[in-house]
């Protein structure tokens, strides 16, 4: 069975641009997190979406804005970038929300560069 | 707010020689606890994790890893490293008491095995 899939993964965008990156869970799986990883540090929790709802939102800017599809899949949106932004971002799914048996699952990421 | 702190950025350590990866978190009446591992230029891969039961957590790879209450800590042990070991460890927990059900994660130890 196929893993969590990111796209793109890498791309590089202009200060002031916008970007959407995209999920797809794992079969079966309806909760979807988004993660922040710049370089040299451990991730940042965004967002989560479980059953197309938002369940949490993490310390970052109106900037950054996701929403979860019926398909369960999943995108994040950056607008008006800027170069701090430049990082990994992880995309997380699991069965149900993590905790107890919910393990949760990590893509391989989308590296975007801000110049 | 939850807090992990991994106590060392870089562990460097000679071939088939143990190893022991150091973490602590923020105390937390309910906690679940992770071990992760990011090879280069990839996403998070889970080792192991602890819900409730035996303190004493066995993974994938070989590594273990002990839950202490008493000291908050979640150390990962490995008997004999092998140069496939190095990557990036990342400890995390999720706060049960709260309503997210997301991965907090330390700064990350670097995994160096030299031969």
């Amino acid at each position: 069975d196929a893993g969590v899939t990111q796209s793109p993964t890498h791309l590089i965008k202009t200060r002031g641009q916008h970007v959407t990156l995209r999920c797809s869970p794992i079969s079966g799986h309806k909760s979807v997190s988004w993660y922040q990883q710049v370089l040299g540090q451990g991730p940042q929790f965004i967002f989560q979406y479980y059953e197309k709802e938002e369940r949490g939102r993490g310390n970052f800017p109106d900037r950054f804005s996701a929403r979860q599809f019926p398909n369960y899949s999943s995108e994040l949106n950056v607008n008006a970038l800027l170069l701090g932004d430049s990082a990994l971002y992880l995309c997380a799914s699991s069965l149900g929300l993590g905790g107890s048996g919910n393990t949760i699952y990590f893509g391989e990421g989308s590296w975007l560069t801000v110049v | 707010a939850q807090s992990v702190t991994q106590l060392d950025s870089q562990v460097p350590v000679f071939e088939e020689a143990p190893v022991e990866l150091r973490c602590n978190y923020s105390s937390s009446v309910s906690v679940y606890l992770f071990w992760y591992v990011q090879y280069p230029n990839q996403g998070l891969q889970l080792l192991l994790k602890y819900l409730s039961g035996s303190t004493l957590v066995k993974g994938i790879n070989g590594f273990e890893a002990e839950f202490n209450k008493s000291q908050t800590s979640f150390h990962l042990r490995k008997p004999s490293v092998h140069i496939s070991d190095t990557a990036e460890y990342f400890c995390a927990v999720i706060n049960m008491d709260t309503g997210r059900r997301a991965l907090t994660f330390g700064s990350g130890t670097r995994l160096q095995v030299q031969p």
